[in-house]
């Protein structure tokens, strides 16, 4: 069955201390998304990729790094520099052409220790 | 830039008390209008796709139309089971970059 698989389901990080969420699918999207949500506000753009190799910044790339290696997998590190990290990340992936819904992993709640 | 604007930010209903939930859009060149439901602890579950004004899409209790401002989900009759955050985005280019709306959370009681 297809999908997207996000882990650790809940994550702690220290202080100074980066921590890397993993974002796997095998739907055979293209493209790829990283979204940040906080209680009660929608999804704000993190990091996204169209192609393997290649990725831009969303609305909220300070304190993030991405990278896209494979198709399959869109990992997203949050650095120490992000200084309130604490919220639901959530990935997505859609076939990237056309216009396309996105299909979205059950997310990764990150609190901060 | 482009917003989406989403309202009431929560609607309570009774079980059977139909209503609708809005999403206002500014995006020049709208290529597309998503519906999304999200549960809690949950990512969003795909529900529609419109492309123009005039559009109309049906499933079970909802239907979600759109105008070149807006666009509505219809929600007849609803059940305690269609509680949930229902977000809407909008896309103008085929690179599958939407802005979303902060979302309605939506409660039915029995």
């Amino acid at each position: 069955d297809g999908g997207i698989t996000q882990s650790p389901k809940y994550l702690f990080r220290k202080e100074g201390q980066n921590v890397t969420l993993s974002c796997e699918q095998n739907l055979n999207h293209d493209a790829m998304y990283w979204y940040r949500q906080d209680p009660g506000q929608g999804l704000r753009l993190i990091y996204y990729s169209q192609i393997v190799n290649d990725f831009q910044k969303g609305d909220i790339a300070e304190g993030y790094s991405v990278s896209r290696e494979k198709k399959e997998s869109f990992p997203l590190t949050v650095t120490s520099a992000q200084k309130n990290p604490t919220a639901f990340y959530l990935c997505a992936s859609s076939s990237g052409t056309g216009v396309q819904p996105q299909h979205f992993g059950d997310g990764t709640r990150l609190s901060i220790l | 830039e482009d917003q989406v604007t989403q309202s009431p930010e929560a609607l309570r209903l009774q079980e059977g008390e139909s209503s609708s939930l809005n999403c206002s859009y500014t995006v020049s060149g709208l290529r597309g209008l998503f519906w999304y439901r999200q549960d809690p602890g949950k990512g969003p579950e795909f529900l529609f796709t419109l492309y123009s004004a005039g559009e109309e899409k049906e499933k079970e209790r909802l239907k979600a139309t759109l105008t070149k401002k807006e666009s509505f989900l219809h929600i007849t009759a609803p059940k305690p089971e269609d509680s949930a955050t229902y977000l809407c985005a909008a896309t103008n280019t085929n690179a599958g970059k939407s802005t979303f709306g902060d979302g309605t959370t939506l409660t039915v009681k029995p």
